[in-house]
C-alpha cells in the first residue's frame, strides 16, 4: 500500500506548456505540503495545506498554484512552464500538529524536466 | 530565520565502520525538532530519525542514533556498523510549527559513500 502517491513520476514538457502533479495520500493525515528539489539537491518548502486551507506560501511564482480538493489529495498546477521550475517536486503529509513528533511522510517525487 | 548547514559535501567509509554526519543548526525558537532523511539513488525520501528540543536523551533507531548537544546546536546522525545499503544522501532538517503545519527547512545534504 502506497501512503503518499503522486503521478506521474517523470514529466516532460516544453516551456509555455501548462501541466499539473497529482498527489493522494492514504494514511489519514490532516497536513500535506509540496517540496521542490533542485538540481543541487536542495529541498524547499512551497506550500503546505492543513484540512484543505493554504497554510504555508513561501514566495512561489504565482504560476504556481495548489488545490487541495478533499484532506486526501493535494495538486500541483503549474502555467507558463519555464526552463527553471525543472526540479523533483515532493508531496508529503504528516498528522495533526499534536503528534509532534511524527516525521513527514514523502511521496516518491515527480521529475519534471522542462525543454 | 531557521538555518541548518551540513559542511560535508561528501564522504567516504569502509563498510563496517561507524560514521558521524555533521548538521549544525540556528535557530531563535525555544520548541523545534530535528530530523534526518535518506534519499537513495532511486529518489525517495526515507525518514530515520528525530530529536525533540526538549528530548533530554538523545535518540535511537536501529544503527542509527543522534548526538544532541544543544549549547553547541549540533544534531550529528551517527551510523554503527556501516553497510553497503547506508550509501545515498542523507539530509539533516530543523522543524517549526506554523498552524498544525510541519514547515521542514533542509540543509545542503551530505553524500556517503560506503565502499566494501
Amino acid at each position: 500500500d502506497t501512503a503518499v502517491s503522486q503521478t506521474p513520476k517523470y514529466l516532460v514538457t516544453q516551456m509555455g506548456n501548462d501541466k499539473s502533479i497529482k498527489c493522494e495520500q492514504n494514511l489519514g493525515h490532516d497536513t500535506m505540503y509540496w517540496y521542490k528539489q533542485d538540481s543541487k539537491k536542495f529541498l524547499k518548502i512551497m506550500f503546505s495545506y492543513n484540512n484543505k486551507e493554504l497554510i504555508i506560501n513561501e514566495t512561489v511564482p504565482n504560476r504556481f498554484s495548489p488545490k487541495s480538493p478533499d484532506k486526501a489529495h493535494l495538486n500541483l498546477h503549474i502555467n507558463s512552464l519555464e526552463l527553471g521550475d525543472s526540479a523533483v517536486y515532493f508531496c508529503a503529509s504528516s498528522p495533526a500538529w499534536s503528534s509532534y513528533n511524527s516525521p513527514l511522510h514523502f511521496g516518491n517525487g515527480t521529475r519534471l524536466t522542462v525543454t | 530565520a531557521q538555518k541548518i548547514t551540513q559542511t560535508q559535501p561528501g564522504m567516504f567509509v569502509q563498510e563496517k565502520e561507524a560514521v558521524t554526519l555533521d548538521c549544525t543548526y540556528d535557530t531563535s525558537d525555544q520548541s523545534y525538532g530535528l530530523f534526518w532523511y535518506k534519499q537513495p539513488s532511486s529518489g525517495e525520501m526515507i525518514f530515520l530519525i528525530y530529536q525533540g528540543s526538549y528530548d533530554e536523551q538523545n535518540a535511537t533507531e536501529g544503527r542509527y542514533s543522534l548526538n544532541f548537544q544543544k549549547a553547541r546546536k549540533s544534531a550529528n546522525l551517527v551510523i554503527s556498523a556501516s553497510q553497503l545499503g547506508d550509501s545515498a544522501m542523507y539530509f539533516c532538517a530543523m522543524r517549526s510549527l506554523i498552524q498544525g503545519a510541519q514547515k521542514l527547512v533542509f540543509g545542503q545534504g551530505t553524500r556517503l559513500t560506503i565502499n566494501p
